[in-house]
């Protein structure tokens, strides 16, 4: 079946370091939208991409979809320990009747 | 609070007993889903409704038993449940399908 990769599923940084993911689809999609889940909490919806080559930034988080809709990437300027959580990527096949599947995620940890 | 509103936030519930999750938006939104949640596994989607239609029934073993009244109301009926039913459940919504979830903060289950 299709999957979503997300690699690595855990990432230590650094206070002040940057951080990047990706998460890589074995088919072309028609979006792809990143989460954020916090510990103990609930998966927050941060972005939605659409098109091939889109960039999109929130304050210090950069989201990237790729040229062939198939990878994006979440880049993570000068992490703070506020951005302590799990990234998961949803990404949805085109096509009707399609349905959103998620990523395992990435934990990413921050030392102070 | 996200919108999406969950209860209980937590049960313990016995092997034989039936029990009901529930879950309400008031955003307006179309779409309404039910997910699992489990340790080191990816979100896991059981049941979509658009419109008060089930949409999407993800081969979920019958003890699990979903009814939407109405776009802002949707529960998940629960009975003679397993020890690997114990998990977070998540409830969903969207304005419209994949399209921008909005999580409620779930329903940590324990089967004993």
């Amino acid at each position: 079946g299709q999957q979503v990769m997300q690699i690595p599923q855990y990432q230590h940084v650094q206070e002040g370091e940057d951080f990047t993911t990706y998460c890589n689809s074995s088919t072309t999609l028609s979006n792809i939208q990143w989460y954020k889940q916090r510990p103990g909490g609930h998966p927050v919806f941060l972005i939605q991409l659409v098109k091939s080559g889109e960039v999109k930034k929130q304050k210090r988080l950069t989201f990237q979809f790729g040229e062939a809709k198939k990878n994006s990437s979440l880049h993570i300027t000068a992490t703070q320990t506020t951005d302590v959580g799990t990234y998961f990527c949803g990404r949805e096949p085109a096509g009707a009747n399609s349905k959103l599947t998620f990523g395992k995620g990435i934990t990413l940890s921050v030392r102070p | 609070e996200t919108g999406v509103t969950q209860t209980p936030r937590h049960l313990v519930m016995g092997m034989t007993n039936k029990k009901s999750l529930k879950c309400e938006q008031h955003l307006g939104h179309n779409a309404m889903y039910w997910y699992k949640q489990s340790a080191k596994k990816p979100l896991e989607l059981m049941f979509v409704y658009s419109l008060e239609e089930r949409v999407e029934n993800n081969s979920v073993p019958s003890r699990f038993s979903p009814e939407c009244p109405n776009s802002s109301h949707l529960f998940l009926h629960l009975h003679t449940l397993q020890p690997e039913d114990s998990a977070l459940y998540l409830c969903a919504s969207s304005r419209t399908r994949n399209y921008g979830y909005t999580f409620g903060s779930g329903t940590r289950l324990t089967v004993v």
